[in-house]
């Protein structure tokens, strides 16, 4: 079946560790997304990536990295930079064009104790 | 001023009412626009997209009025299993996917 898949599922860390949430999609999308949300809220893009090896930093890119070597990887790293990492993790891929839909893997919900 | 934004909630309706949710956006060049339905806890998934026409999917009918920068989702007959939150997205020319902050509907039996 064709879809996003995020892992982990669920991750807990140390303060100052870096973690880095895989995303991996076989829709053969050209561009991927990362957003967080947090309780309550919307969902803020972190990060975006219209083509392999090239990307954009989103409205809160700050404290977070990313790569697309691949067309089916976005790996976004939270660096200990990122003064606040506990939220909801969400990658997404759309279809080409001005009327693409939004493909969202099921997330990945990190804590940071 | 945020550049999606949508109506405050949450909406707390019997089942069998009409709710209608809207949302604004501040870029003008904005081109496409959709509503999405996320439940606690899990990604959101696409409700419908929005045309310049109007369209509409069974009990669910969006509008777009792009002179007003206004979108709006109206839902008939709701149903318990309507209870979610409902996202508005604004995707801009530069292919930049824009969430509002999104709207709980709780319907009671």
């Amino acid at each position: 079946d064709g879809g996003i898949t995020q892992s982990p599922k669920y991750l807990f860390r140390k303060e100052g560790q870096n973690v880095t949430l895989s995303c991996e999609q076989n829709l053969n999308h050209d561009a991927m997304y990362w957003y967080r949300q947090d309780p309550g809220q919307g969902l803020r893009l972190i990060y975006y990536s219209q083509i392999v090896n090239d990307f954009q930093k989103g409205d809160i890119a700050e404290g977070y990295s990313v790569s697309r070597e691949k067309k089916e990887s976005f790996p976004l790293t939270v660096t200990s930079a990122q003064k606040n990492p506990t939220a909801f993790y969400l990658c997404a891929s759309s279809s080409p064009g001005d009327t693409g839909e939004l493909f969202f893997g099921e997330g990945s919900r990190l804590t940071v104790l | 001023r945020k550049e999606v934004e949508q109506d405050p909630g949450p909406f707390n309706v019997p089942e069998g009412a009409t709710v209608a949710f809207n949302c604004t956006y501040s870029n003008s060049a904005s081109q496409s626009f959709f509503w999405y339905r996320q439940d606690c806890r899990k990604e959101p998934k696409l409700l419908m997209s929005v045309y310049s026409s109007g369209n509409e999917d069974g009990r669910f009918t969006a509008q777009l009025n792009r002179a007003s920068q206004y979108i709006s989702l109206l839902i008939r007959d709701s149903k318990l299993s309507d209870s979610a939150t409902y996202l508005c997205v604004v995707k801009n020319q530069g292919g930049k996917l824009i969430f509002g902050q999104g709207t709980e509907l709780s319907v009671k039996p």
